[in-house]
């Protein structure tokens, strides 16, 4: 079974400080896939980020950064000089091949979410 | 390119109703998947659906239900409400099963 753990609740920072979410994954699937998600008020799940198992190389976009190292199992997400346009509920996800269903599924298993504060 | 779209945004039903939620997926996306979240339970994967069939179903009773039409719009079912059953219904597409899904706004369903 897959299983993704956010070990963080809830997060507050102060504008402009730096913020570390992280994201602690279980998978048997040799090949799997990684995924951030971004919820605000609003609800809609909003895509950020996909990693490959097989791609360790770290990502850069903007404030965001993503830190993937399988040897700990780990997928953690920083987002530098944070705004309070940030805030909302963080979803680290994991997706491999479901070995009940066979080739072509590959639905996602959710962590619990981070909600992150960012106080002006 | 118009995102996912799911109607309607909001419902109110009582115990023991059915009900039938809709998802048009990106243009161009074939597999739909549904998710349920909750406050206790979080995000659940419900169904995904590719071309039509079903391709994978989560650990949810009979109750709940899917399909998907010719054109890739698929609407899950939900039949004999139970007040355990409110939630934000959110569906999700993508192109291919090696890609990222992306969601619809969602549907709260409010069991009375």
């Amino acid at each position: 079974a897959q299983k993704v753990t956010q070990a963080q609740t809830e997060i507050s920072v102060v504008e402009k400080e730096d913020v570390t979410l992280d994201c602690v994954y279980e998978t048997r699937d040799t090949t799997y896939y990684l995924f951030w998600y971004k919820q605000p008020p609003s609800g809609e799940l909003v895509f950020l980020i996909r990693r490959n198992s097989f791609d360790e190389q770290n990502e850069i976009s903007g404030r965001y950064s993503w830190n993937f190292q399988k040897s700990t199992s780990s997928f953690n997400f920083t987002i530098t000089a944070s705004q309070v346009v940030d805030s909302a509920v963080y979803f680290c996800a994991l997706s491999g091949e479901s070995r009940y269903s066979g080739a072509g599924s590959y639905q996602l298993t959710f962590g619990k979410g981070t909600k992150l504060s960012v106080i002006p | 390119k118009a995102g996912v779209t799911q109607t309607p945004r909001y419902l109110i039903k009582t115990r023991g109703q059915q009900v039938t939620l809709s998802c048009s997926p990106i243009s161009g996306h074939r597999s739909v998947s549904w998710y349920q979240q909750t406050p206790g339970q979080g995000l659940q994967f419900l169904f995904e659906y590719f071309s039509e069939t079903q391709r994978n179903k989560g650990n949810f009773p009979g109750r709940f239900s899917g399909r998907q039409f010719s054109n890739s719009r698929s609407e899950m079912n939900v039949s004999t409400l139970e007040l355990g059953d409110s939630a934000l219904y959110l569906c999700a597409s993508r192109a291919s099963s090696y890609n990222e899904q992306f969601f619809g706004p969602g549907t709260r369903l409010t069991v009375l």
